[in-house]
Protein backbone atom coordinates (compact mmCIF):
# COMPACT_ATOMS: atom_id res chain seq x y z
CA UNK A 1 0.00 0.00 0.00
CA UNK A 2 1.25 3.47 -0.88
CA UNK A 3 -1.31 5.04 1.94
CA UNK A 4 -1.50 8.97 1.19
CA UNK A 5 -0.17 10.35 -1.94
CA UNK A 6 0.34 14.67 -2.44
CA UNK A 7 1.19 15.74 -5.23
CA UNK A 8 3.09 17.81 -5.86
CA UNK A 9 5.85 18.11 -3.12
CA UNK A 10 6.82 21.41 -4.31
CA UNK A 11 5.06 24.38 -5.88
CA UNK A 12 5.64 28.21 -7.00
CA UNK A 13 2.97 30.29 -7.78
CA UNK A 14 2.20 33.99 -9.08
CA UNK A 15 -0.96 35.63 -7.31
CA UNK A 16 -3.89 35.26 -8.90
CA UNK A 17 -2.78 31.85 -10.54
CA UNK A 18 -4.81 28.35 -10.15
CA UNK A 19 -3.58 25.16 -9.33
CA UNK A 20 -5.08 21.53 -7.70
CA UNK A 21 -2.97 20.07 -5.21
CA UNK A 22 -3.78 16.64 -5.23
CA UNK A 23 -3.83 13.58 -2.63
CA UNK A 24 -5.22 10.15 -3.26
CA UNK A 25 -5.14 7.04 -0.71
CA UNK A 26 -5.52 3.55 -0.66
CA UNK A 27 -6.35 2.51 1.82
CA UNK A 28 -10.05 2.37 1.59
CA UNK A 29 -10.69 5.52 4.06
CA UNK A 30 -14.19 7.05 4.43
CA UNK A 31 -12.38 10.37 6.05
CA UNK A 32 -9.93 12.98 4.43
CA UNK A 33 -8.95 15.92 5.30
CA UNK A 34 -6.39 19.03 4.59
CA UNK A 35 -4.41 21.19 6.92
CA UNK A 36 -2.45 23.59 6.35
CA UNK A 37 0.76 24.25 8.77
CA UNK A 38 2.25 28.04 9.28
CA UNK A 39 4.96 28.26 11.76
CA UNK A 40 3.82 29.01 14.87
CA UNK A 41 -0.06 28.14 13.99
CA UNK A 42 0.92 24.05 14.35
CA UNK A 43 -2.09 22.43 12.04
CA UNK A 44 -5.14 24.17 10.97
CA UNK A 45 -8.06 22.18 9.17
CA UNK A 46 -8.88 23.89 5.47
CA UNK A 47 -11.63 21.16 4.18
CA UNK A 48 -12.75 18.09 5.13
CA UNK A 49 -15.15 15.15 4.14
CA UNK A 50 -16.81 11.91 5.64
CA UNK A 51 -16.88 10.22 2.34
CA UNK A 52 -17.74 10.53 -1.17
CA UNK A 53 -20.26 13.64 -2.28
CA UNK A 54 -19.89 14.66 1.23
CA UNK A 55 -17.41 17.46 2.03
CA UNK A 56 -17.70 20.60 4.73
CA UNK A 57 -15.85 23.42 5.73
CA UNK A 58 -13.10 22.99 8.35
CA UNK A 59 -11.42 26.32 10.48
CA UNK A 60 -9.47 27.88 7.44
CA UNK A 61 -11.69 27.60 4.63
CA UNK A 62 -11.51 30.62 2.64
CA UNK A 63 -9.86 30.67 -0.85
CA UNK A 64 -10.01 26.74 -1.18
CA UNK A 65 -12.19 24.34 -2.84
CA UNK A 66 -12.67 20.68 -2.64
CA UNK A 67 -14.53 18.17 -4.05
CA UNK A 68 -15.11 14.37 -3.48
CA UNK A 69 -16.29 12.18 -6.09
CA UNK A 70 -14.17 8.80 -5.50
CA UNK A 71 -13.31 7.65 -2.22
CA UNK A 72 -9.64 7.58 -3.39
CA UNK A 73 -9.01 11.03 -4.09
CA UNK A 74 -9.64 14.24 -2.32
CA UNK A 75 -8.03 17.60 -4.85
CA UNK A 76 -7.42 20.69 -2.90
CA UNK A 77 -8.18 23.67 -5.10
CA UNK A 78 -6.91 27.48 -5.14
CA UNK A 79 -8.95 29.43 -7.28
CA UNK A 80 -6.86 32.22 -6.98
CA UNK A 81 -3.63 32.10 -5.16
CA UNK A 82 -2.90 34.86 -2.69
CA UNK A 83 0.99 35.38 -1.08
CA UNK A 84 -0.94 34.30 2.68
CA UNK A 85 -1.65 30.84 0.91
CA UNK A 86 2.32 30.08 1.15
CA UNK A 87 2.03 26.80 3.53
CA UNK A 88 2.74 23.97 3.61
CA UNK A 89 -0.21 21.25 2.99
CA UNK A 90 -1.06 18.22 4.61
CA UNK A 91 -3.57 15.48 3.64
CA UNK A 92 -4.79 13.42 6.12
CA UNK A 93 -7.06 10.49 6.15
CA UNK A 94 -8.83 7.86 8.62
CA UNK A 95 -11.31 4.73 8.35
CA UNK A 96 -14.00 6.93 9.31
CA UNK A 97 -14.44 10.74 10.47
CA UNK A 98 -17.04 11.24 13.32
CA UNK A 99 -15.32 8.50 15.20
CA UNK A 100 -12.91 8.87 18.35
CA UNK A 101 -10.94 6.43 17.90
CA UNK A 102 -9.70 6.47 14.38
CA UNK A 103 -6.04 7.21 13.54
CA UNK A 104 -4.97 9.99 11.26
CA UNK A 105 -2.56 8.86 8.38
CA UNK A 106 -0.76 11.76 6.77
CA UNK A 107 1.13 12.69 3.12
CA UNK A 108 4.00 13.92 3.04
CA UNK A 109 3.25 17.30 2.64
CA UNK A 110 3.40 19.82 -0.17
CA UNK A 111 5.20 23.26 0.25
CA UNK A 112 3.52 25.92 -1.71
CA UNK A 113 4.98 29.30 -2.02
CA UNK A 114 2.90 32.10 -3.58
CA UNK A 115 5.00 35.48 -5.19
CA UNK B 1 -11.91 25.06 18.45
CA UNK B 2 -8.75 24.51 18.66
CA UNK B 3 -6.72 23.20 21.67
CA UNK B 4 -4.26 24.62 23.28
CA UNK B 5 -1.02 23.20 24.04
CA UNK B 6 1.38 23.90 26.63
CA UNK B 7 4.64 24.87 27.15
CA UNK B 8 5.47 26.11 23.62
CA UNK B 9 8.57 24.76 23.83
CA UNK B 10 10.69 22.72 25.82
CA UNK B 11 14.93 21.96 25.67
CA UNK B 12 16.05 18.38 27.98
CA UNK B 13 19.14 17.33 28.20
CA UNK B 14 19.51 13.03 27.33
CA UNK B 15 17.57 11.40 30.22
CA UNK B 16 15.14 13.80 31.55
CA UNK B 17 11.39 14.05 31.31
CA UNK B 18 9.42 16.09 30.17
CA UNK B 19 5.37 16.90 30.40
CA UNK B 20 3.17 18.67 27.42
CA UNK B 21 -0.34 19.56 28.45
CA UNK B 22 -3.43 19.44 26.37
CA UNK B 23 -6.54 21.35 26.90
CA UNK B 24 -9.96 22.32 25.71
CA UNK B 25 -12.63 24.35 26.35
CA UNK B 26 -15.10 21.98 24.75
CA UNK B 27 -15.65 18.64 26.70
CA UNK B 28 -13.50 15.83 25.05
CA UNK B 29 -14.44 12.77 24.01
CA UNK B 30 -10.93 11.59 22.91
CA UNK B 31 -7.74 13.18 22.51
CA UNK B 32 -5.20 11.92 19.69
CA UNK B 33 -0.96 12.73 20.00
CA UNK B 34 0.53 13.20 16.89
CA UNK B 35 4.79 13.75 16.77
CA UNK B 36 6.30 15.34 13.89
CA UNK B 37 10.24 15.21 12.83
CA UNK B 38 11.25 18.24 10.55
CA UNK B 39 10.38 18.31 7.25
CA UNK B 40 8.26 15.05 8.09
CA UNK B 41 4.59 14.46 7.96
CA UNK B 42 3.04 13.80 11.80
CA UNK B 43 3.00 10.48 12.78
CA UNK B 44 0.40 8.72 15.15
CA UNK B 45 1.22 8.35 18.54
CA UNK B 46 -1.60 7.06 20.89
CA UNK B 47 -5.50 8.09 21.06
CA UNK B 48 -6.94 8.30 24.49
CA UNK B 49 -10.33 7.27 24.86
CA UNK B 50 -11.58 7.38 28.14
CA UNK B 51 -11.66 9.61 30.99
CA UNK B 52 -8.59 8.92 33.46
CA UNK B 53 -7.26 6.19 30.37
CA UNK B 54 -3.39 6.31 30.49
CA UNK B 55 -1.67 4.49 27.89
CA UNK B 56 2.20 3.94 26.49
CA UNK B 57 4.43 3.79 24.21
CA UNK B 58 7.71 2.78 24.89
CA UNK B 59 8.71 5.59 27.68
CA UNK B 60 6.10 7.91 26.06
CA UNK B 61 2.59 7.51 27.97
CA UNK B 62 -0.04 9.74 28.37
CA UNK B 63 -3.18 10.47 30.64
CA UNK B 64 -6.75 11.86 29.60
CA UNK B 65 -8.32 13.61 32.38
CA UNK B 66 -12.26 14.03 30.75
CA UNK B 67 -13.49 16.42 33.73
CA UNK B 68 -10.68 18.66 33.32
CA UNK B 69 -11.15 18.89 29.69
CA UNK B 70 -7.43 17.68 29.55
CA UNK B 71 -4.97 15.56 28.51
CA UNK B 72 -0.98 15.42 29.49
CA UNK B 73 1.95 13.98 27.19
CA UNK B 74 4.86 12.40 29.84
CA UNK B 75 8.24 11.66 28.05
CA UNK B 76 10.56 10.13 30.34
CA UNK B 77 14.20 9.30 29.93
CA UNK B 78 14.29 11.27 26.81
CA UNK B 79 16.06 10.21 23.76
CA UNK B 80 17.61 12.27 21.26
CA UNK B 81 15.51 10.43 18.63
CA UNK B 82 12.02 12.23 20.84
CA UNK B 83 12.93 15.13 19.04
CA UNK B 84 10.08 16.78 17.18
CA UNK B 85 7.06 18.64 17.57
CA UNK B 86 4.13 17.33 19.33
CA UNK B 87 0.34 17.93 18.45
CA UNK B 88 -2.24 17.11 20.29
CA UNK B 89 -5.91 16.70 18.68
CA UNK B 90 -9.24 16.55 19.19
CA UNK B 91 -11.63 15.15 17.35
CA UNK B 92 -15.97 15.99 17.20
CA UNK B 93 -16.70 14.97 13.39
CA UNK B 94 -12.95 16.81 12.33
CA UNK B 95 -9.91 16.60 14.17
CA UNK B 96 -8.67 19.80 15.40
CA UNK B 97 -4.97 20.44 16.46
CA UNK B 98 -3.26 22.51 18.93
CA UNK B 99 -0.62 24.70 17.95
CA UNK B 100 2.54 21.98 18.99
CA UNK B 101 5.15 21.81 21.19
CA UNK B 102 8.37 21.64 20.11
CA UNK B 103 10.93 19.61 22.04
CA UNK B 104 14.30 19.65 21.54
CA UNK B 105 16.56 16.47 23.49
CA UNK B 106 20.25 17.31 23.25
CA UNK B 107 23.08 14.98 24.24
Amino acid sequence: NAGVTQTPKFQVLKTGQSMTLQCAQDMNHEYMSWYRQDPGMGLRLIHYSVGAGITDQGEVPNGYNVSRSTTEDFPLRLLSAAPSQTSVYFCASSYSGGSTNEKLFFGSGTQLSVL
Amino acid sequence: QQPVQSPQAVILREGEDAVINCSSSKALYSVHWYRQKHGEAPVFLMILLKGGEQKGHDKISASFNEKKQQSSLYLTASQLSYSGTYFCGTEEGDMRFGAGTRLTVKP
